[in-house]
């Protein structure tokens, strides 16, 4: 079965602090990795789109990572900012559909 | 700038009654989705419309339908609406249809059926 699993559900950090958020799946054949931010009542974001020989994508201050052989993506974020709080969305393309993760929920606290 | 447009933002349904959905793009975008988002879920997609014309079902179609009106709009009606539709209701666009393109998302609308 297709399934994408992010870890952890939720998070909370101090401004400034690092993250790293994780992404695993199942999916088979893969044909890219996207990673989303959804502010509170709003819709998905796209922050970066990977295909499978792509290793690192960056985003400013948003890196997510690749590794195809172990079904393994990663999204740091650097230096937070209060505006960083959100829901994370992992997504894996599986031949001509989207199967979305539950997203990891983040705040950033002063 | 809007992108993706989506009305209305909120709707409370009697269960029975009937409603549709509007969303309209302007980047000239050839796929339209709709999307739906529960508690715990990930977003699952009702209907989709790969090019002016046309449509196809999803995953979750079931209880609802849909209208490619034109090239920029794309509508979801739910005939007899139920509690078990209360959900979260995005659309989305994309330049053409398949998995290697950007999607951009609306707003939503958040839908309860009581």
């Amino acid at each position: 079965k297709n399934q994408v699993e992010q870890s952890p559900q939720s998070l909370i950090i101090l401004e400034g602090k690092n993250c790293t958020l994780q992404c695993n799946y199942t999916v088979s054949p893969f044909s890219n990795l996207r990673w989303y931010k959804q502010d509170t009542g709003r819709g998905p974001v796209s922050l970066t789109i990977m295909t499978f020989s792509e290793n690192t994508k960056s985003n400013g201050r948003y890196t997510a990572t690749l590794d195809a052989d172990t079904k393994q993506s990663s999204l740091h974020i650097t230096a937070s900012q209060l505006s960083d709080s959100a829901s994370y969305i992992c997504v894996v393309s599986v031949v001509d559909k989207l199967i979305f993760g539950t997203g990891t929920l983040l705040a950033v606290q002063p | 700038n809007a992108g993706v447009t989506q009305t209305p933002k909120f709707q409370v349904l009697k269960t029975g009654q009937s409603m549709t959905l509007q969303c309209a793009q302007d980047m000239n975008h050839n796929s339209m989705y709709w999307y739906r988002q529960d508690p715990g879920m990930g977003l699952r997609l009702i209907y989709y419309s790969a090019s002016e014309g046309t449509t196809d079902k999803g995953e979750v179609p079931n209880g609802y339908n849909v209208s490619r009106l034109n090239k920029r709009e794309f509508s979801l009606r739910l005939e007899s609406a139920a509690p078990s539709q209360t959900s979260v209701y995005f659309c989305a666009s994309s330049e053409a249809p398949g998995v290697s393109y950007g999607y951009t998302f609306g707003s939503g609308t958040r839908l309860t059926v009581v």
